[in-house]
């Protein structure tokens, strides 16, 4: 079946440590995006691909970078994991300007910062 | 600014009906979708309106009004696994979802 996978499920990091965070998908979407979610708050866009053209939303913190090497792959670096930074991190995909514009998410991983 | 916003927790009883009422103000709009997300889990497509009126997906409606600036959720039949978080999320001019903080349903027996 054609799927958004995330790895790790659960992430556990030191206070600092650097973290990636994976997303692949198989759906063959051309738009790729990142959400931070916290308990009970709406998902937080941090960054969108289209195709290689990365748009990094305004209030997106330097410490969190992304690259996506191939339609498939995509990560989220976090340079310099803060206890704020402890989070649910949603990978979704997308096929461009279509309606509904439907996003199609990974289960996510759980950061724990400690 | 950019608003969506949804009553944050609702309680209806099993086999009953119950409707989720979602406002918003944005800049632009080019539909309004409707998403569940279960706790710990990720958010899964329900609906999609991109002009007014009803859309039917099985037990589930969404109905748009552009002019007032609100959507309403239908849930039919409730059953304990509808108990989740139902998100509203309008796509604004710059093409991108702009995501309510969801409403957490809870069904009782």
């Amino acid at each position: 079946d054609a799927m958004v996978i995330q790895n790790p499920r659960y992430q556990v990091t030191q206070f600092g440590k650097p973290v990636t965070l994976s997303c692949s998908q198989t759906l063959n979407h051309n738009v790729m995006y990142w959400y931070q979610q916290k308990s009970s708050q709406a998902p937080k866009l941090l960054f969108h691909y289209y195709d290689k053209d990365f748009n990094n939303e305004a209030d997106t913190p330097d410490n969190f970078q992304s690259r996506r090497p191939n339609t498939s792959f995509c990560f989220l670096d976090i340079r310099s994991p803060g206890l704020g930074d402890a989070a649910m991190y949603l990978c979704a995909t997308s096929r461009e300007n279509s309606a509904p514009n439907e996003q199609f998410f990974g289960p996510g991983t759980r950061l724990t910062v400690l | 600014g950019q608003n969506i916003d949804q009553p944050t927790e609702m309680t209806a009883t099993e086999g009953a009906i119950v409707q989720i009422n979602c406002t918003y103000q944005t800049s632009g709009f080019y539909g309004l979708s409707w998403y569940q997300q279960h706790d710990g889990g990720a958010p899964t497509f329900l609906s999609y309106n991109g002009l007014d009126g009803l859309e039917e997906t099985g037990r589930f409606s969404s109905f748009l009004s552009r002019s007032k600036g609100y959507s309403d959720l239908l849930l039919k039949e409730l059953q304990m696994k509808d108990s989740a978080s139902y998100l509203c999320a309008v796509k604004d001019s710059n093409y991108q979802l702009i995501w309510g903080a969801g409403t957490k349903l809870i069904i009782k027996p």
